[in-house]
């Protein structure tokens, strides 16, 4: 079990910049699901896939945000013309089956200059 | 919409003592799971503990279990013989039972940060 794997661990970046963020599930796990948290906060829901199907988004993905899950592996979140309010962390995390338990990722963290 | 309240935002405690992190919730689901996640300084979240709320008894793993009170909302975790290797973020979360085109929405808390002292 290699676990759920995020790549950057870090990035910054200067306000107005595109930043792509790479996501690798566990092996098998058809669900994947990105969140944001902010500083002192808790993790807020993003969005959703079932194998490459995006099936829900929250209303925090604007327009600038966009993920895909080509092959119903591993997905990204690419975020273009960043703003300084998208400093925060973002956390993949994977499930199989009904999906009740979550396998976190270590994140990455972004931090908008 | 659901909503998950964490009223203490730091807790500490001796190594070997036992501290209780409160969490309330508001819904109006029926069917729904509640969980405790550790998040530790590496920043991966992990799993603690897990309540169905269809069951009236109270999970327990290990050193680790809670008090759920399904009419006043309330899901408290109770950490005995506490250790160095608990200080962490924990987190509340609520999941309304899983269905349709929603899985794994979890909705958390504001986290409460707790240090073990030795």
């Amino acid at each position: 079990d290699t676990g759920v794997s995020q790549d950057p661990r870090h990035k910054i970046t200067k306000r107005g910049q595109n930043v792509t963020f790479r996501c690798d599930p566990i092996s098998e796990h058809n669900r994947l699901y990105w969140y944001r948290q902010t500083l002192g906060q808790g993790p807020e829901f993003l969005t959703y896939f079932q194998n490459e199907a995006q099936l829900e988004k929250s209303r925090l993905l604007s327009d600038r945000f966009s993920a895909e899950r080509p092959k119903g592996s591993f997905s990204t979140l690419e975020i273009q013309r960043t703003e300084q309010g998208d400093s925060a962390m973002y956390l993949c995390a994977s499930s199989v089956g009904v999906g009740i338990r979550l396998f976190f990722g270590s994140g990455t963290q972004l931090s908008v200059l | 919409a659901q909503t998950v309240t964490q009223s203490q935002p730091e807790m500490s405690v001796q190594e070997a003592e036992t501290v209780t992190l409160s969490c309330t919730y508001d819904t109006s689901e029926s069917n729904y799971y509640l969980f405790w996640y550790k998040q530790p300084p590496s920043r991966q979240m992990i799993l603690v503990i897990r309540q169905e709320a269809y069951k009236q008894q109270n999970a327990t793993e290990n050193r680790f279990s809670v008090n759920f009170q399904k009419a006043a909302k309330s899901f408290s975790l109770k950490i005995s013989d506490s250790q160095l290797g608990d200080t962490a973020m924990y987190f509340c979360a609520f999941m309304k039972r899983p269905g349709g085109t929603s899985y794994g929405k979890l909705t958390f808390g504001q986290g409460t940060i707790l240090t073990v002292h030795p």
